[in-house]
């Protein structure tokens, strides 16, 4: 079964400090993946997906096909990372349904 | 800009009736969800259409069901709303094997 795991429920830093969220996805087929962040008071929106291979707001994430992984990262945390971030997996063979993860609250401290 | 937008952003029912959640997308997408959304459960995919008339179940369909009349809507119908169905609903729609665009939430309490 299709499966999308985040394992953090809530990632505190300081500001300037590096951050990683964690993606570990469970699909037989070739993944697409995505991550979403939702800030206070706003809709989900997509941040980055892996075909693209861009950084976006200073967030990259690697697709790590041996560990089944697509994690989250930033050098330098910034007070306006904080938010909910989740990671998705689109199964291609079902097409396209998006699956999530739970989701990681991050909170940039100054 | 794609533009999701859902019939309203809070709403409150009583235990057993019948509520309908409206989704319409502007950009002509194959695809489209609905989600709830709960502190700590992450996005749980309720239902899923790839085309009018067609859905499929997604984790927790149980107590819920869907219609695509037309490739633009897509409704979530509680036939008889529960306490545990207050929560966040989200609606999203794709492109075949894209990114997800989504509507703003609706908050339904049921009391």
């Amino acid at each position: 079964a299709q499966r999308v795991t985040q394992p953090e429920k809530l990632l505190s830093v300081f500001k300037g400090a590096p951050v990683e969220l964690k993606c570990n996805y469970s699909y037989s087929g070739s993944p697409e993946l995505f991550w979403y962040v939702q800030y206070s008071r706003q809709r989900l929106q997509l941040l980055l997906r892996h075909i693209s291979r861009e950084s976006i707001k200073g967030f990259t994430a690697d697709l790590n096909k041996g560990e089944t992984s697509f994690h989250l990262k930033k050098p330098f945390a910034q007070e306006e990372d904080s938010a909910m971030y989740y990671c998705a997996l689109s199964v291609n063979n079902q097409g396209g349904k998006l699956i999530f993860g739970q989701g990681t609250e991050l909170s940039v401290k100054p | 800009d794609v533009k999701v937008t859902q019939s309203s952003r809070y709403l409150v029912k009583r235990t057993g009736e019948k509520v309908f959640l409206e989704c319409v997308q502007d950009m002509d997408h194959e695809n489209m969800f609905w989600y709830r959304q709960d502190p700590g459960l992450g996005l749980r995919l309720i239902y899923f259409s790839y085309d009018v008339k067609m859905k499929e179940k997604g984790d927790i369909p149980e107590g819920y069901s869907v219609s695509r009349e037309k490739k633009e809507r897509f409704s979530l119908i509680l036939e008889s709303a529960s306490t545990n169905q207050t929560s966040m609903y989200l609606c999203a729609s794709s492109l075949r094997q894209g990114k997800g665009y989504f509507g703003p939430g609706t908050r339904l309490t049921v009391t």
